[in-house]
């Protein structure tokens, strides 16, 4: 079946560190990949997509691109801010019907610090 | 534009009561979602409706049940309540099917006791 493993955390940075969340999946098919943040008392928000192999998704500084060939999407920030601490999910969707359902990985919680 | 709302926001039940649930998604959206969030199953599928029809089920026992209204709105149930239904509900919502670009609501925090 469909699966996404994550990295587990807790993650914690200083502020201005570099950051790599790691994600890969398991899928039949050609999935579409997300990457969802839920910062604390809040629903998820979608962060950043890729829907084929080689494309890159980016948003806020942060990057994650499609590996077909490592069934990969790791998540990428050049420098954190404090702004950033909240929980990063990885996710993936595969064409079943129209279905809009998405597998999450079990998300990484990141705390950065100043 | 008004998000996804979820009502009740919190609330506390007792083994064997039963509980319902409500969303009400974006303006537009007619695709309605569940997960269940949990710290130890993270996000799991329940349901999905669009256009008043389940169009995929997770695996959970029937004990969990949903319906979609014709202005989108969702509402979910569960019954006969168990200490480990006890989670955070959270209800999605999408314009276009078969984008994965779910919004979702702030959850309804759910406790048995």
């Amino acid at each position: 079946g469909n699966s996404v493993t994550q990295m587990e955390g807790p993650v914690t940075l200083s502020e201005e560190a570099f950051l790599t969340i790691n994600c890969t999946y398991t899928a039949t098919g050609y999935p579409s990949l997300f990457w969802y943040v839920q910062y604390p008392g809040e629903g998820l928000q979608l962060l950043l997509k890729a829907t084929k192999a080689d494309d890159k998704g980016s948003n806020k500084g942060f990057e994650a691109t499609y590996r077909k060939e490592t069934t990969s999407f790791h998540l990428e920030k050049g420098s954190v801010q404090v702004s950033d601490s909240a929980v990063y999910f990885c996710a993936l969707r595969t064409s079943q019907g129209g279905s809009e359902k998405l597998v999450f990985g079990k998300g990484t919680k990141l705390t950065v610090n100043p | 534009k008004a998000g996804v709302t979820q009502t009740p926001r919190y609330l506390i039940k007792t083994r064997g009561q039963q509980v319902t649930l409500s969303c009400s998604p974006i303006s537009g959206h007619r695709s309605v979602s569940w997960y269940q969030q949990t710290p130890g199953q993270g996000l799991q599928f329940l349901f999905e409706y669009f256009s008043e029809t389940q169009r995929n089920k997770g695996n959970f026992p029937g004990r969990f049940s949903g319906r979609q209204f014709s202005n989108s709105r969702s509402e979910m149930n569960v019954s006969t309540l168990e200490l480990g239904d006890s989670a955070l509900y959270l209800c999605a919502s999408s314009l276009i099917t078969n984008t994965g670009e779910l919004f979702f609501g702030e959850g309804s925090r759910l406790t048995v006791l």
